[in-house]
């Protein structure tokens, strides 16, 4: 079955203490993005990479990292969590052929920085 | 550059009535056009989606979209909602070429749907 795998569904962390949430897709996506989605606002990017070792910023790239070693997995990573980014994230791949249909999504990973 | 936006944050409606959520879309450069949904503690799922051809698109549990080049505009339509159509309502759109292959979404629609 396609689909995007995120982990955990469900953290809560304290300010400061380094957190990986991890992204992996079966379907040998190019491309893959990570967003965090908050009331109001929407889905605002993050990160996103069109290829291995391919990463560029997105609208909201502060106090993120992402790294892309391999093309199936795209780990968002928090050096020093701060209450702000309390969010719902979402990890979405998407092929190269624009026109097969859009992204595929994750289940997303609530993250509560306490 | 792309940016879409949903006119209405909240859209209330009886069940069985019929309902529109808006988007319209700015880009300087042709796009796909898509509209997800998203369930109470899911993720998102691709409802439909315009790629070319005829502006009429339909797509799963009843839905349906009309381009509207001159009015850049991707409206979303349902003739009779069910309860079950409650959730979050995303439209988004991808340039054809150049710049991020994932989409720019817009601010989402929560279509609330009452007995």
């Amino acid at each position: 079955e396609a689909q995007v795998t995120q982990n955990p569904r469900y953290l809560i962390t304290v300010t400061g203490k380094k957190l990986t949430v991890t992204c992996s897709q079966n379907m040998n996506h190019e491309y893959m993005s990570w967003y965090r989605q908050d009331p109001g606002l929407g889905l605002r990017q993050i990160y996103y990479s069109m290829n291995v070792e391919v990463t560029d910023k997105g609208d909201v790239p502060e106090g993120y990292k992402v790294s892309r070693k391999e093309k199936r997995n795209f780990p968002l990573i928090l050096e020093s969590p701060s209450p702000n980014q309390t969010s719902l994230y979402f990890c979405a791949s998407s092929p190269r052929d624009r026109g097969s249909g859009g992204a595929f999504f994750g289940q997303g990973t609530r993250l509560t920085v306490v | 550059a792309q940016s879409v936006t949903q006119l209405d944050s909240q859209v209330p409606v009886f069940e069985e009535a019929p309902v529109e959520l808006r988007c319209n879309y700015s880009s300087s450069v042709s796009v796909y056009l898509f509209w997800y949904v998203q369930y109470p503690n899911q993720g998102l799922q691709l409802l439909l989606k315009y790629l070319s051809g005829s502006t009429l698109v339909k797509g799963i549990n009843g839905f349906e979209a009309e381009f509207n080049k001159s009015q850049t505009s991707f409206h979303l339509r349902k003739p009779s909602v069910h309860i079950s159509d409650t959730a979050e309502y995303f439209c988004a759109v991808s340039p054809l070429s150049g710049g991020s292959y994932i989409p720019t979404f817009g601010r989402g629609t929560s279509l609330i749907v009452h007995p």
